[in-house]
């Protein structure tokens, strides 16, 4: 099963670009790596899904190399609205294979 | 906002009782998850659906009991609460396998 590791906490000031990296080396073939956003009293929310090289939307841009055992969820120009968790997910070959992990707490420093 | 609710919304229980958690969905989607969130754990999948009777277990089901009669909603049950129960408890939903999932805005429960 693809289980996950990224950091802990991260701090950056307000107007700085953050790469968060998660580790997931036996991610599977058919496997997408999935990253999501939670702040205090609220359940997670949807940022950015990949399967290979890099897709960018709106809020993020997630970098997936070739071998795929690890991806970098980068968010330009953080504000203070920006602190919150951050999971990295990667799956499912089943439904029963999504592991959020403990994520990673981002804080931004006016 | 995905049309999700979850009731009860807190909820205070004492060891031993049942207790139900009801997830209710307006958006039609096929999956529907249970999860429970708790510090230094992060979020855990309890249990999962994916379509009308059809269930199957997460990562820490053992205590847990689910059922989905139609389609909107998807019942969480403790059958014999314990305190190791205490957590905060989302419901998500998804319209495919590797679709995202959205978030209810939880129900937290305490078991004295």
């Amino acid at each position: 099963l693809a289980k996950t590791t990224q950091p802990v906490s991260m701090d950056s000031y307000e107007g700085q670009e953050v790469n968060i990296t998660c580790s997931h080396n036996n991610i599977a073939t058919n496997d997408y790596i999935t990253w999501y956003q939670q702040f205090p009293s609220q359940g997670p929310r949807f940022i950015i899904q990949g399967y290979k090289t890099k897709v960018t939307n709106e809020v993020a841009s997630l970098f997936i190399p070739a071998d795929r055992k690890s991806s970098t969820l980068s968010l330009p120009r953080v504000s203070l609205s920006d602190t919150a968790v951050y999971y990295c997910l990667v799956g499912p070959l089943g439904a029963n294979n999504l592991f959020f992990g403990t994520g990673t707490r981002l804080t931004v420093i006016p | 906002d995905a049309g999700i609710t979850q009731s009860p919304r807190h909820k205070v229980t004492e060891t031993g009782t049942p207790v139900t958690l009801r997830c209710h969905q307006t958006e039609n989607h096929r999956y529907m998850y249970w999860y429970r969130q708790d510090p230094g754990h992060g979020l855990r999948l309890i249990h999962y659906s994916y379509g009308v009777k059809d269930t199957d277990k997460g990562e820490v089901s053992d205590g847990y009991s689910v059922s989905r009669s139609k389609t909107e909603d998807f019942l969480l049950t403790l059958e014999s609460a314990t305190s190791s129960q205490t957590s905060v408890y989302f419901c998500a939903i998804s319209g495919g396998m590797v679709d995202e999932q959205f978030f209810g805005p939880g129900t937290r429960l305490t078991v004295l």
